[in-house]
């Protein structure tokens, strides 16, 4: 079956580090990626998603994923963290419905 | 754009009982799905609904149902509620199948189950 694994529930950085989130895929066909994050008490919102337009995709706030199918991965990064992008982040695939990764934690220390 | 809005946004149960709620998509998004989040068993999807129709069911027990009216607007039912069913509903909008169009989040109903 169509899933994403996210490695990593938690993941802390320091206010102006790189943020890396990890997560992998297991598909035998390009599939709709997408990255949401979740903030405290709230819905999920949209980050990026893949369509198999461009490998590398740019998001909100300063997000971007690149979509490698040599590792079936698609990694969010963001150059400079910071304390505002403490939340949930969500990996999530499509084939037929949505499939989401259980969640990396993300902490931002001063 | 108003966004997707859920109704209520906090609601305690006891065993036993039957619950409603409510999720109003974005206008003119015909595609409603809904999903629910625990902390042990993450973000499970329920069913998406697309002019009224039941398009895609998740692998839930029979006690947990929909329905989507004509104005796209949709509604869950969980009925013989179990403590187990404490979540956060969560519910999305589209503009057309999941498959193909991005999903809106609203805020989610916290259900507490006593």
């Amino acid at each position: 079956a169509q899933s994403v694994t996210q490695l990593g529930s938690h993941v802390s950085v320091s206010e102006g580090a790189l943020v890396l989130l990890r997560c992998n895929y297991s598909s035998s066909v390009p599939p709709y990626l997408f990255w949401y994050v979740q903030y405290p008490n709230q819905g999920l919102q949209l980050l990026l998603k893949y369509t198999s337009a461009a490998t590398l995709v740019k998001g909100i706030n300063g997000f971007e994923a690149e979509f490698k199918k040599s590792e079936t991965s698609f990694h969010l990064t963001k150059p400079s963290a910071h304390m505002s992008d403490a939340a949930e982040y969500f990996c999530a695939v499509i084939v037929g419905d949505m499939r989401f990764g259980a969640g990396t934690r993300l902490t931002v220390k001063p | 754009k108003a966004g997707v809005t859920q109704t209520p946004r906090y609601l305690i149960k006891t065993r036993g009982q039957q619950v409603t709620l409510s999720c109003s998509p974005i206008s003119g998004h015909r595609s409603v799905s809904w999903y629910q989040q625990t902390p042990g068993q993450g973000l499970q999807f329920l069913f998406e609904y697309f002019s009224e129709t039941q398009r895609n069911k998740g692998n839930f027990p029979g006690r947990f149902s929909g329905r989507q009216f004509s104005n796209s607007r949709s509604e869950m039912n969980v009925s013989t509620l179990e403590l187990g069913d404490s979540a956060l509903y969560l519910c999305a909008s589209s503009l057309g199948y999941t498959s193909s169009y991005e999903q809106y989040f609203g805020p989610g109903t916290r259900l507490t189950v006593t």
